[in-house]
């Protein structure tokens, strides 16, 4: 399967607890995003990568949040002290611009299967 | 308000008829614009990508109106496997993130 990987697919915390999420892009993908989307809502931007540098990150990433991307290949996305309102699916999305497109990534958008925490 | 707005339905409609979904956006400076589709527990998909000629892919219209800032899309002969969530979504220049609307859910019923 060379799509995009999230691991793991569902998660259960008690609150108070640290998780961590995992997500391999497509290996030729040089950004990735991280996506958190609660029930009846769409998909909320949290933060992106390019290579290994985060460049943007949503007021929705708390200090309790924190994603990294050492090698500029996987990611990794920490959740501290979780709380009830954490509970969510978290969506990886990796792309690579089209030639002449560099400005922008939305074409070649790929999703994983999300992470589904649950925090009790 | 939220910057990209859809009727959250649920649009329950009979197999074979036209269903067709709006949504407007608030931020005139939005530059692309796509329909994506979620099933249920699962990741969404992109169904199309929206221009303002208008773009046709088989049974799926979309349209897109920048004056009035919304989007719309059209869906023919509806089946029962176009039961899903349709999420309106747009993107801004230089900004790399997806801004999606809550969604329409559609059922189509046999």
């Amino acid at each position: 399967d060379t799509g995009v990987s999230q691991d793991p697919r569902h998660k259960i915390t008690k609150r108070g607890q640290n998780v961590t999420f995992r997500c391999d892009p497509i290996s030729e993908h040089n950004r990735l995003y991280w996506y958190r989307q609660t029930l009846g809502q769409g998909p909320e931007f949290l933060t992106y990568f390019q290579n290994e540098a985060q460049l943007e990150k949503s007021r929705l990433l708390s200090d309790r949040f924190s994603a990294e991307r050492p090698k500029g290949s996987f990611s990794t996305l920490e959740i501290q002290r979780t709380e009830q309102g954490d509970s969510a699916m978290y969506l990886c999305a990796s792309s690579l611009p089209l030639p002449g497109q560099e400005l922008w990534s939305s074409y070649g958008y790929t999703f994983g299967s999300g992470t589904r925490l649950t925090v009790v | 308000r939220k910057e990209v707005e859809q009727d959250p339905g649920p649009f329950n409609v009979p197999e074979g008829a036209t269903v067709a979904f709006n949504c407007t956006y608030s931020n005139s400076a939005s530059q692309s614009f796509f329909w994506y589709r979620q099933d249920c527990r699962k990741e969404p998909k992109l169904l199309m990508s929206v221009y303002s000629s208008g773009n046709e892919d088989g049974r799926f219209t979309a349209q897109l109106n920048r004056a009035s800032q919304y989007i719309s899309l059209l869906i023919r002969d509806s089946k029962l496997s176009d039961s899903a969530t349709y999420l309106c979504v747009v993107t801004h220049f230089g900004n790399e993130k997806l801004t999606f609307g809550t969604g329409t859910r559609l059922t189509i019923i046999p």
